[in-house]
């Protein structure tokens, strides 16, 4: 099974607003990475929060990762309609040596 | 710079056929990683090489069987095609030096592979 697993599988917002994903994982890690993917074609690497990180922001997005809960959240704000996109988060497990990736969310921003 | 560049984009083959496809990482990343995706099992690891080597390996048969070259560029074969195998893969590359992935990964476009 997945290690990550994110939350909602879908989400369709309209241009402007805020859009928040999360991703639950069931084990220790060392590192916690967000990559989007458009339609079909590689993945691009967005964002890696460190274990002992609590909070990480690049531009438009900010990145939260709660190791108590086993979570991390994703927010993208004053979205785009360039934003849509499906977004993974990927695990670094603590007892692995590989990424894992979890099933992702599909983001649908509307003009 | 480059990115990961995969070859080719598209790929037709038929049941019991075997196919290579190949990727060139970005210029000194030495980890590359392969991934399986599909709308069913979404993104399975395949495997991962560094200088040559196979350090990690996933659960995938022994069908499916990769190299790497001296210049980084590596290789995944299948052999025995079976229709489950239609998927996209994926290739990606690191500055990883140890077996954990402590850097972000750069994805190629990918290989979309379909067995008739």
């Amino acid at each position: 099974s997945q290690q990550g697993e994110e939350d909602p599988q879908a989400l369709s917002i309209q241009e402007g607003e805020n859009a928040t994903m999360n991703c639950s994982y069931k084990t220790s890690i060392n590192n916690l990475q967000w990559y989007r993917q458009n339609s079909g074609r590689g993945l691009v690497h967005l964002i890696l929060i460190r274990s002992n990180e609590r909070e990480k922001h690049s531009g438009r997005l900010r990145v939260t990762l709660d190791t108590s809960k086993k979570s991390s959240s994703l927010l993208i704000t004053a979205s785009r309609a360039a934003d849509t996109a499906s977004y993974f988060c990927a695990t670094d497990l603590t007892s692995g040596s590989r990424l894992t990736f979890g099933e992702g969310t599909q983001l649908t921003v509307n003009p | 710079k480059a990115g990961v560049t995969q070859t080719p984009r598209y790929l037709i083959k038929t049941r019991g056929q075997q196919v290579t496809l190949s990727c060139s990482p970005i210029s000194g990343h030495r980890s590359v990683s392969w991934y399986q995706q599909t709308p069913g099992q979404g993104l399975q690891f395949l495997f991962e090489y560094f200088s040559e080597t196979q350090r990690n390996k996933g659960n995938f048969p022994g069908r499916f069987s990769g190299r790497q070259f001296s210049n980084s560029r590596s290789e995944m074969n299948v052999s025995t095609l079976e229709l489950g195998d239609s998927a996209l893969y994926l290739c990606a590359s690191s500055l990883s030096r140890g077996p954990k992935p402590n850097y972000g990964y750069t994805f190629g476009s990918g290989t979309r592979l379909t067995v008739v």
